[in-house]
């Protein structure tokens, strides 16, 4: 089975630095994915982690911790096309099924 | 990465029809699903597309409402039968390369009157 919590819904200020939390419970772990997703369109992916510690990549940033069941994303210099909704998905890896089950995501609104 | 063409990208549909939805990728890949995705909600997973064998189902589909067929490693097709209105939604056909990551086609939406 698979439990994921983020936040529903979260509302930042263009130009600002906004944090999603996300923690998970899984059977079997292999890394955890965090996609956006805007809205009428197929989610696009943004990070992979498999190791403790933070990535970064441009504007975004994703955290894992493995012993902790939570991961962070964060998104840097808001703009206004940063409003979309983000996934976060653990994943079993190929030797599992190697599906991605999501779940409801947070929905961010970025404000003038 | 991995290029994934679907279709029909829309359609509406008269209730008690059945509609396939295609979905061809530029290169032969291991693992194929099919995903639902009904308004204001998230990503569904109905189906993982088995190459020459039954799909394997999640729990609540079933092979009579959601046939999935798997030729070879770059096509597969998803048929919802016996549409009613409660069928209309998204239907994204998506594959996943050996790290993991999910490329989606641009996903099937799909009226029923």
């Amino acid at each position: 089975g698979q439990n994921i919590d983020q936040p529903t819904e979260m509302t930042a200020t263009e130009g600002a630095i906004v944090q999603i939390n996300c923690t998970y419970q899984t059977s079997g772990f292999n890394g955890l994915f965090w996609y956006q997703q805007h809205a009428g369109e197929a989610p696009t992916f943004l990070s992979y982690n498999v190791l403790d510690g933070l990535e970064e990549k441009g504007r975004f940033s994703s955290f894992l911790s493995r012993s902790k069941g939570y991961s962070y994303l964060l998104l840097k210099e808001l703009q206004m096309k940063d409003s979309a909704s983000y996934l976060c998905v653990p994943w079993g890896g190929s030797s599992n099924t190697g599906k991605l089950i999501f779940g409801q995501g947070t929905t961010l609104q970025v404000k003038p | 990465s991995a290029v994934i063409s679907q279709k029909p990208s829309r359609d509406i549909c008269q209730r008690g029809t059945s509609l396939t939805i295609q979905c061809q990728v530029d290169s032969q890949v291991t693992m194929m699903f099919w995903y639902r995705q009904q308004p204001g909600q998230s990503l569904t997973l109905i189906a993982t597309a088995n190459q020459g064998s039954e799909a394997t189902y999640e729990s609540g589909f079933v092979i009579d409402k959601f046939p999935i067929s798997r030729p070879n490693l770059t096509f597969s097709t998803l048929t919802v039968s016996n549409m009613s209105p409660e069928d209309s939604s998204i239907y994204l056909c998506s594959v996943s390369v050996h790290t993991g990551e999910l490329f989606f086609g641009e996903g099937s939406r799909l009226t029923v009157l």
